[in-house]
């Protein structure tokens, strides 16, 4: 079984500032990882994800995400936030044979001009 | 791109009724979908796995008789609150696997906010 951790429930920051949001899972087997958004009254959209290859995955929107074994994360970074990037970010793990995703509890993104 | 409808965006109903709520793939085919459950500021919990043509597959502590999930074609799989209660008040989400080209993408509905009074 996996679990999620986002430790932080809100982030709000200012538009043009860099931005980090912290993830990080647990698993005895080999992981997918996933980073997803959701914006007010639509889906869920994934950023990113990573599978294997490069530890540093570059996602849609500007978005990165970089995987560390050792440490068990996978934060998500943006260099400089708009207003259009006020949404929910989920991080989400699978192992690699049971497609179905456990979710972290989410991290509200509230940039302020 | 491919699109995953979900209907009704919202429902409020009075306990002991049952709601019904779909879930499509608008351009592909999902063989199997997966229906989440989210209460406020937790995560989304998965709650159990449809596959088209074949009974559900529900994880641990969820009521297969209350839940009840039918995946009869390749496009729309629905999930039923039987006999509603306060405590089914929650969000609730689908995801369906698009398996085309090789490639695996999950894509997800936008929910649906159940409130049972």
């Amino acid at each position: 079984a996996q679990s999620v951790t986002q430790l932080d429930s809100q982030v709000p920051v200012f538009e043009e500032a860099p931005v980090e949001l912290r993830c990080n899972y647990s698993s005895s087997v080999s992981v997918y990882l996933f980073w997803y958004v959701q914006y007010p009254n639509q889906g869920l959209q994934l950023l990113l994800k990573y599978l294997s290859g490069s530890t540093l995955v570059k996602g849609i929107n500007g978005f990165e995400a970089e995987f560390n074994k050792s440490q068990t994360s996978f934060h998500l970074r943006k260099p400089s936030v708009h207003i259009s990037d006020t949404a929910e970010y989920f991080c989400a793990v699978t192992d690699t044979g049971r497609r179905a995703l456990t979710f972290g509890s989410g991290t509200r993104l509230q940039v302020q001009p | 791109g491919a699109v995953v409808s979900q209907h009704p965006s919202r429902v409020i109903c009075k306990s002991g009724t049952s709601v019904k709520i779909e879930c499509r793939s608008l351009d592909f085919q999902a063989t199997t979908m997966f229906w989440y459950r989210q209460f406020p500021k937790q995560s989304l919990m998965l709650m159990a796995t449809s596959n088209e043509g074949s009974k559900a597959t529900y994880e641990q502590g969820v009521e297969k008789d209350k839940f009840l999930i039918n995946h009869a074609s390749l496009t729309l799989s629905t999930l039923t609150v039987t006999s509603a209660h306060p405590e089914d008040s929650s969000f609730y989400i689908c995801s369906a696997r698009d398996r085309t080209g090789g490639n695996e993408k999950l894509f997800f509905g936008s929910g649906t906010q159940l409130s049972v009074l």
